[in-house]
């Protein structure tokens, strides 16, 4: 089944770091770009960073950059963020998604189900 | 990174047309052939409706279009039915491997 399954969110404190994975199934991993986006409680999508196929090109929204870190492991087909720092404006629903292309321009053909990151003391 | 412009709120009757529109700015949406438009229902992820501007993902109903003209896209649904109540977000390459979304539009069947 072609799916992707997002796991790692949680209660977190300000200004401490939680990492987010995402396993992919069901389509060749390496052959696409991947996304993280988000969504706060009763708001809209808000995207937070891309990697391209082979990791050569890697985009962070300036709400996170220099904070969070994205990669990928073809190994395990996986996606993952590492959160550094976080915030209460952190607080979100984070989706993982798969580009349709290797580049990684934001038309996001296949997304999880999300997980649930809150950042409150 | 500033996000792109929607409409809170649309709405129509079933069987008529609306159309969403997304403004952006000549870096992002009027620079790049690169919009595409999600539909998201209340408590699911969303689903892409609309590429590159133009192009219909399969299984996608053709009653979807879109379209640009200079810094703004468009969406139209045509034939609109029940079903089609929904949230829509735009979303647009930006350029240095950034991605924008608008604000997203809540369309109403009436």
């Amino acid at each position: 089944e072609v799916q992707l399954v997002e796991s790692g969110g949680g209660l977190v404190q300000p200004g401490r770091s939680l990492r987010l994975s995402c396993a992919a199934s069901g389509f060749t991993f390496d052959d696409y770009a991947m996304h993280w986006v988000r969504q706060a409680p009763g708001k809209g999508l808000d995207w937070v960073s891309s990697i391209n196929w082979n990791s050569g090109a890697i985009g962070y929204a300036d709400s996170v950059k220099g904070r969070f870190t994205i990669s990928r492991d073809s190994a395990k087909n996986s996606l993952y963020l590492q959160m550094d720092s976080l915030r209460a404006e952190d607080t979100a629903l984070y989706y993982c998604g798969k580009d349709q292309a290797m580049g990684g321009h934001g038309s996001i053909d296949l997304w999880g189900r999300g997980t649930l990151v809150t950042v409150s003391s | 990174q500033s996000a792109l412009t929607q409409p809170a709120s649309v709405s129509g009757s079933p069987g008529q047309s609306i159309t969403i529109s997304c403004t952006g700015t000549s870096s992002d949406v009027g620079y790049y052939d690169l919009v595409s438009w999600y539909q998201q229902h209340p408590n699911k992820a969303p689903k892409l409706m609309i590429y590159e501007g133009s192009k219909r993902p399969s299984g996608v109903s053709n009653r979807f279009s879109g379209s640009k003209s200079g810094n703004t896209a468009s969406l139209t649904i045509s034939g609109l039915q029940a079903e089609d109540e929904a949230d829509y977000y735009c979303c647009s390459y930006a350029g240095s491997r950034t991605v924008l979304f608008g604000g997203g539009t809540k369309l109403t069947v009436l």
